[in-house]
């Protein structure tokens, strides 16, 4: 299995340009998660899925953020208009569902840079 | 509702010393608890899981935890440190029912030569 998989790893934007980080999780796993890591604020959930269902999108900061996944194999996270405040690694993680299948396989990370 | 507390943002111990890394959570019900590892530039990866089926929890890389409910503990121990332990480490919490796991703010490790 390839695990988690994101794209691109690295991307610098500029301030007031649309931002679209993707990720496809691991087959067969129900549940995706999109975190933020900084410096400042550590790990943040941003918002997680269940069957493809929107289940928690409360750590989303700001209505600039969204993130879909229109089916099992894909999710994006999209920012519009970015700001350097943005600037962090989103991560993506996937798992199989509840409880003890709550272990979560994390992808590379996606370092976004914007300037 | 579940939190996790992971006391000390850094640690810093010796090639060869013990590695203590200390973590506490708060559930109303017996929760599943992971310790996972962050090495630079990349995701986090599972290290160990209690599952309730031992308290005392072996990993990988000789790193093991205690589950010790009346503490409501879960520290992470490994008897001798190497210098490729050296890494960002995240205590997690989940509840059975639930899809969601909660992080600790992490403890960085460091090990000197």
């Amino acid at each position: 299995d390839a695990g988690v998989i994101q794209s691109p790893r690295h991307e610098v934007t500029e301030m007031g340009q649309e931002v679209t980080l993707r990720c496809k999780p691991i087959s067969g796993h129900n549940s995706l998660f999109w975190y933020r890591q900084t410096m400042m604020r550590g790990l943040e959930l941003l918002i997680y899925f269940n069957n493809n269902v929107p289940i928690d999108d409360s750590g989303m900061p700001e209505d600039r953020f969204s993130a879909k996944m229109p089916n099992a194999s894909f999710s994006t996270l999209k920012i519009q208009p970015s700001e350097p405040r943005d600037s962090a690694v989103y991560f993506c993680a996937s798992s199989r569902g509840q409880g003890l299948n709550t272990e979560a396989f994390f992808g590379q990370g996606t370092r976004l840079t914007v300037v | 509702a579940q939190s996790v507390t992971q006391l000390g943002s850094h640690v810093s111990v010796s090639e060869g010393a013990l590695v203590l890394l200390r973590c506490n959570y708060s559930s109303s019900v017996p929760p599943y608890l992971f310790w996972y590892v962050q090495y630079p530039n990349q995701g986090l990866q599972l290290l160990l899981k209690y599952t309730s089926a031992a308290t005392l929890v072996k990993g990988i890389n000789g790193f093991e935890a205690e589950f010790k409910k009346s503490e409501t503990s879960f520290h992470l121990t490994k008897p001798s440190a190497h210098m490729s332990d050296a890494a960002e480490y995240f205590c997690a919490v989940s509840e059975a029912g639930g899809f969601k796991t909660i992080f600790g703010a992490g403890t960085r490790l460091f090990v000197k030569a």
